[in-house]
């Protein structure tokens, strides 16, 4: 199995751009998250899927984010416009629910930075 | 809600010594429980998780952890540490069979002195 593809890798853009970022997750799972990291706030939970349907959206910092999951292998996490304090490591991470409990398996995450 | 508080921001150590990272966490249930470790510009990988049943967990790399339900704890242990371990180590908790994100401590920065 390929693991969680995310894309793109690194991403520069200017203040009030919009930015997308992807993921692919692994094949089977059906729970979908997508987290945040910075060395203020570490990793953020902020929103979550099953079975493509968005579960808790409640870390969603802003309006300006919204996130989507139109099929089992694709989500987008995108923010509308884009800020400064936007900027940080965007992991996605997929899993399938076993005996009660999900084993997150991470993407290799998205490095956002906004000039 | 839940939380996990490491802390040890930094921890140095010798190649070869033993290492033991420190994990505390806040749930009022049953909780189950992860260490992942991150390698710069990486994502997390899995060394191990606690669901139930035995309260010492081994894991990937030679690691282990301890379930300590009176003490909140999990901490990660490794009897003798080589250069390659040097990484962000995050400890996390999630609710047995509720809500399904999991909740991340801050990390701890390992170093290791050659």
């Amino acid at each position: 199995d390929a693991g969680v593809i995310q894309s793109p890798r690194h991403e520069v853009t200017e203040m009030g751009q919009e930015v997308t970022l992807r993921c692919k997750p692994i094949s089977g799972h059906d729970y979908l998250f997508w987290y945040r990291q910075t060395m203020m706030r570490g990793l953020e939970l902020l929103i979550y899927f099953n079975n493509n349907v968005p579960i808790d959206d409640s870390g969603m910092p802003e309006d300006r984010f919204s996130a989507k999951m139109p099929n089992a292998s694709f989500s987008t996490l995108k923010i509308q416009p884009s800020e400064p304090r936007d900027s940080a490591v965007y992991f996605c991470a997929s899993s399938r629910r076993t005996s009660g409990a999900n084993v997150l398996t991470f993407g290799a995450g998205s490095r956002l930075t906004v000039l | 809600a839940q939380s996990v508080t490491q802390p040890d921001i930094h921890i140095t150590v010798s190649e070869g010594a033993s290492l033991e990272l420190r994990c505390n966490y806040s749930y009022g249930a049953t909780p189950y429980l992860f260490w992942y470790v991150q390698s710069p510009g990486q994502g997390l990988q899995l060394l191990l998780k606690y669901f139930s049943g035995d309260t010492l967990v081994q894991g990937i790399k030679g690691f282990e952890a301890e379930f300590k339900r009176s003490q909140s704890s999990f901490n990660l242990r490794k009897p003798s540490v080589h250069w390659s371990d040097a990484a962000e180590y995050f400890c996390a908790v999630g609710a047995w069979g509720g809500a399904d994100g999991l909740t991340f401590g801050k990390g701890t920065h390992l170093i290791i002195q050659p």
